[in-house]
């Protein structure tokens, strides 16, 4: 247990909606990290947040923002779904007290969403 | 930018072969390397990791070395167990671009 948890585990629902995936991480830590885990595309980094404030950006599409929260909690926002969103989700959150972003990522166990 | 390129997959192995996953990363700056496993149906988990060079990293009989003259952290293990199949990341981050860069996974079968 990496003490990283993310909710829902799994997600189906249908094109053109809207979803939101939920992460809690680690007690103490500051960053978050998400990810796309797809069978074709590998994993891709999508975004990075730290202390409450969007620190480096990936592969991520417009149709897709995150957040994170005071208590450090973060959410992605899927919106208007496609057949091809279909993937694992995870989250990741480092301690980074120093801000350097190089420290250890501990991966929660993902979402897999299904978009039919 | 930088970037990660590890050997292609699947790589089976009998139990108690000798296992090598070569990885290579291009970097700007000084990187802290990391592997991470990841294990069927779960998350990443970190394996090992250096943060400068000729560091060996080590953990459960895996091991890696720094390298910075040939830009590698190539994975290695003595013996492997059935129980270490599983998908094999190699990773990079670099302090000033704060976007982690992770290769595409080598997944690993071991057969009793």
């Amino acid at each position: 247990d990496s003490g990283v948890t993310q909710t829902p585990k799994h997600l189906i629902t249908a094109t053109g909606q809207r979803v939101t995936l939920r992460c809690s991480p680690r007690s103490g830590d500051l960053s978050v990290y998400w990810y796309q885990q797809s069978l074709d595309q590998g994993l891709q980094f999508l975004i990075q947040y730290y202390n409450g404030e969007e620190r480096a950006k990936g592969n991520i599409l417009e149709r897709f923002s995150a957040q994170q929260f005071p208590d450090l909690h973060s959410e992605l926002n899927l919106s208007s779904l496609e057949l091809g969103d279909s993937a694992l989700y995870f989250c990741a959150s480092s301690v980074d007290q120093v801000g350097a972003g190089r420290d250890t990522q501990y991966f929660g166990p993902g979402t897999r969403l299904t978009v039919l | 930018g930088d970037s990660v390129t590890q050997m292609e997959g699947p790589v089976t192995l009998s139990e108690e072969a000798f296992l090598t996953i070569n990885c290579t990363y291009t970097a700007t700056g000084y990187p802290s390397l990391f592997w991470y496993v990841q294990y069927p149906g779960e998350g990443l988990q970190l394996l090992l990791k250096a943060t400068k060079a000729d560091d060996k990293g080590s953990n459960k009989g895996f091991e890696a070395t720094y390298r910075k003259e040939t830009t590698s952290f190539h994975l290695e293990k003595g013996s492997v167990q059935v129980s270490d199949s599983a998908v094999y990341f190699c990773a990079l981050m670099t302090g000033g671009s704060y976007i982690p860069t992770f290769g595409r996974g080598t997944s690993l079968i071991v057969h009793p």
